[in-house]
């Protein structure tokens, strides 16, 4: 699976829209992004995938760059309850291993 | 709407013995998993399990883990003799497809 690079941390005012970057220029043609978060020490929550075009679901927007090789997770109308850390992770949608590889993500914090 | 339930949420136990940890996965789901994360790392993959058998396994999952679906909806996770670096919260999960994969809420392991 494709490595992903993701900042460690950002910050995000209450009822703004939360920007999260990953870059994966490694990434190969049969390969999904996915984006899980991690709220405190609760289990991981999917939020979207996607493989090319942009998706949007009722928690987030995924847009992928033209040449794959950037994404951006967007939370249009953040909350303090998406105080979390979020992960970008690369990989086969339904191949030979379904493992997901968790990476140390990007710890949005969302402040009043 | 359907989720995973773990259960218990905290276990304590003493150096050497054996834990079963339970988890309820959603009902029509096929492809089972467990992760664990220990305090302050990353979420580490364990196993997957699709078709009643074992489809993958990572390092940590040696001789003193073992996995079983005992009925129709339980999926339970053993550790023979826990050691003191088994301590760690244990994430199950549960997907339809290899896909999008579904996190119950863990269940934190500690090992005096």
């Amino acid at each position: 699976d494709a490595k992903t690079t993701q900042p460690t941390s950002m910050d995000c005012a209450e009822g703004r829209a939360a920007n999260l970057p990953c870059n994966h220029s490694t990434i190969s043609g049969n390969e999904y992004v996915y984006w899980y978060r991690q709220i405190h020490s609760q289990g991981p929550q999917y939020i979207i995938h996607g493989l090319k075009n942009n998706e949007t679901n009722e928690m987030a927007s995924l847009i992928i760059t033209e040449d794959r090789k950037s994404s951006t997770l967007i939370l249009p109308h953040a909350t303090l309850r998406d105080t979390a850390v979020y992960y970008c992770i690369v990989r086969v949608r339904s191949g030979a291993t379904n493992k997901l590889i968790f990476g140390t993500g990007t710890l949005l914090a969302v402040q009043p | 709407e359907p989720e995973v339930t773990q259960t218990p949420s905290h276990q304590v136990t003493q150096m050497g013995q054996e834990v079963i940890l339970r988890c309820v996965p959603i009902s029509n789901h096929l492809y089972f998993y467990w992760y664990r994360q220990i305090l302050g790392q990353k979420v580490e993959f364990l196993v997957s399990f699709y078709n009643n058998e074992i489809s993958e396994k990572s390092e940590i999952f040696d001789d003193q883990f073992s996995v079983e679906r005992p009925d129709g909806s339980n999926f339970t996770l053993k550790i023979r003799s826990t050691k003191l670096e088994d301590s760690a919260m244990y994430f199950c999960a549960s997907s339809e497809q290899a896909s999008e994969q579904f996190f119950g809420p863990g269940t934190r392991l500690t090992v005096l």
